[in-house]
């Protein structure tokens, strides 16, 4: 089974409105950590904001906010006010307790249209 | 300060050909992680140095890669061998290391994209 899913292959925004980027996990740990990354097409992995499983509030940096669902294994990435320098592919990623491997999905593309 | 950077950022090559792809990674930074990126797909971990030993190599696909970190700081990806299939970006993250906490964060270096002609 795979550890991180994203189900969105693409998605398009329009500028300033706020966007949900999907991921879903798949762990039996319960001491997790939960990561986004974004990867503009210059090809650098940009970390953005994480999310503990022992943590009680959602996430948030700056525009960014991590809408974590526990029950539900969803970490999904909100983005508010989109601007045209979001468009890149972003990446969900999760590491098990303290293991050493980072499991990465296979990424969502978002296009901001002006 | 320095990030973590890669050397050479680009490295054609052809089949059965040897390759070194170097990683320094950010000053400090114990852990050193290798991950190999195909088209279209995420990051795949291929190995993690804790200091200067290999803590884990379980994502090494054969044995035609092999990776050193001699003093804990700069490591060398090696791929004897190479195939057509072995053509992908090949990333490098560090960070401070291990911790008590799941958070760790990785920050990466710019790739180096190899082609294998």
């Amino acid at each position: 089974a795979q550890k991180i899913t994203q189900t969105q292959p693409g998605m398009f925004v329009q500028e300033k409105e706020a966007v949900t980027l999907d991921c879903t996990y798949d762990t039996s740990d319960q001491s997790y950590g939960l990561f986004w990354y974004k990867q503009p097409s210059s090809g650098e992995m940009i970390f953005l904001i994480y999310q503990g499983s022992y943590d009680e509030q959602n996430a948030t940096e700056g525009r960014y906010s991590l809408n974590f669902q526990k029950a539900r294994k969803s970490a999904n990435l909100v983005i508010s006010a989109s601007q045209l320098g979001d468009s890149a592919m972003y990446f969900c990623a999760m590491r098990e307790g303290l293991g050493n491997q980072f499991y990465f999905g296979t990424g969502t593309s978002l296009t901001v249209i002006p | 300060g320095a990030g973590v950077s890669q050397t050479p950022s680009n490295k054609v090559t052809e089949k059965g050909k040897y390759v070194e792809l170097r990683c320094d990674p950010i000053s400090g930074h114990t852990a050193l992680y290798w991950y190999r990126q195909s088209l279209g797909q995420g990051p795949e971990f291929l190995i993690y140095f804790q200091g200067t030993g290999a803590a884990d190599d379980s994502g090494l696909p054969n044995d035609r890669f092999f990776a050193v970190r001699p003093e804990g700081s700069v490591s060398t990806l090696k791929i004897q061998r190479t195939e057509r299939g072995d053509s992908a970006v090949y990333l490098c993250a560090s960070s401070l290391g291990t911790s008590g906490s799941s958070y760790n964060e990785q920050f990466f270096g710019p790739g180096t994209r190899l082609t294998v002609l």
